[in-house]
């Protein structure tokens, strides 16, 4: 079965610096991807950044970055100069298998907040 | 262009009681999703659509849940005997079939509140 953990319910940081949300993952198939999605209040889900299993670099989208770490199966998301418009939840997901593959497992989220 | 859009935004019905949520996802997008967010928690899978293969109900929590999608159009999702744990926030989403990641664009929810 998969499984995505994000440790941290809640996460302050200060505007204009860097956060690192954590996300690990369990899965025994060879070929997955990694998701990141941001929630606002408003409650639509904003797809952020994609890693993919096979991928040599870690994903790079403005400021959010991916740190993917295979062997020890994590996946953080690293948000640089933070801004007040991320305070938002933020989810972890992932998706099994190869192409044709669709079904996303979610983690629990974490709340950021982030402080002027 | 248009997202992913859900109506009612809000329902509130009393115990017992049908509801239907409808989802119109993004033109041209083939498959369609439905989850379900309780409070503090992530999304839960219900229901997939890819055109007009059989749908994939393996989230489906119970019976009376059930839904429908005619060709690559609207969705609806009908809970019948709506119980108070059925009170969560219904997230629609669509994407393409063969996207560059394939990612799933969701609507603004519909949140459901059983009393």
């Amino acid at each position: 079965a998969q499984k995505i953990t994000q440790t941290q319910p809640g996460m302050f940081v200060q505007e204009k610096e860097a956060v690192t949300l954590d996300c690990t993952y369990d899965t025994s198939d060879p070929s997955y991807g990694l998701f990141w999605y941001k929630q606002p209040s408003s409650g639509e889900m904003i797809f952020l950044i994609y890693q993919g299993s096979y991928d040599q670099q870690n994903a790079t989208e403005g400021r959010y970055s991916l740190n993917f770490q295979k062997a020890r199966k994590s996946a953080n998301l690293v948000i640089s100069a933070s801004q007040l418009g991320d305070s938002a939840m933020y989810f972890c997901a992932m998706r099994v298998g190869g192409a044709g593959s669709y079904q996303l497992t979610f983690g629990k989220g974490t709340k950021l907040s982030v402080i002027p | 262009g248009a997202g992913v859009s859900q109506s009612p935004s809000n329902k509130v019905t009393e115990k017992g009681k049908d509801v239907e949520l409808r989802c119109d996802p993004i033109s041209g997008h083939t498959a369609l999703y439905w989850y379900r967010q309780r409070l503090g928690q992530g999304l839960e899978f219900l229901i997939y659509f890819q055109g007009n293969s059989a749908p994939d109900k393996s989230g489906l929590p119970s019976d009376r849940f059930s839904a429908e999608r005619t060709g690559e159009s609207v969705s609806t999702l009908t809970i019948q005997r709506t119980q108070q744990e059925d009170s969560a926030v219904y997230l629609c989403a669509s994407s393409l079939a063969r996207g560059r990641y394939n990612e799933q664009f969701f609507g603004p929810g519909t949140r459901l509140t059983v009393l």
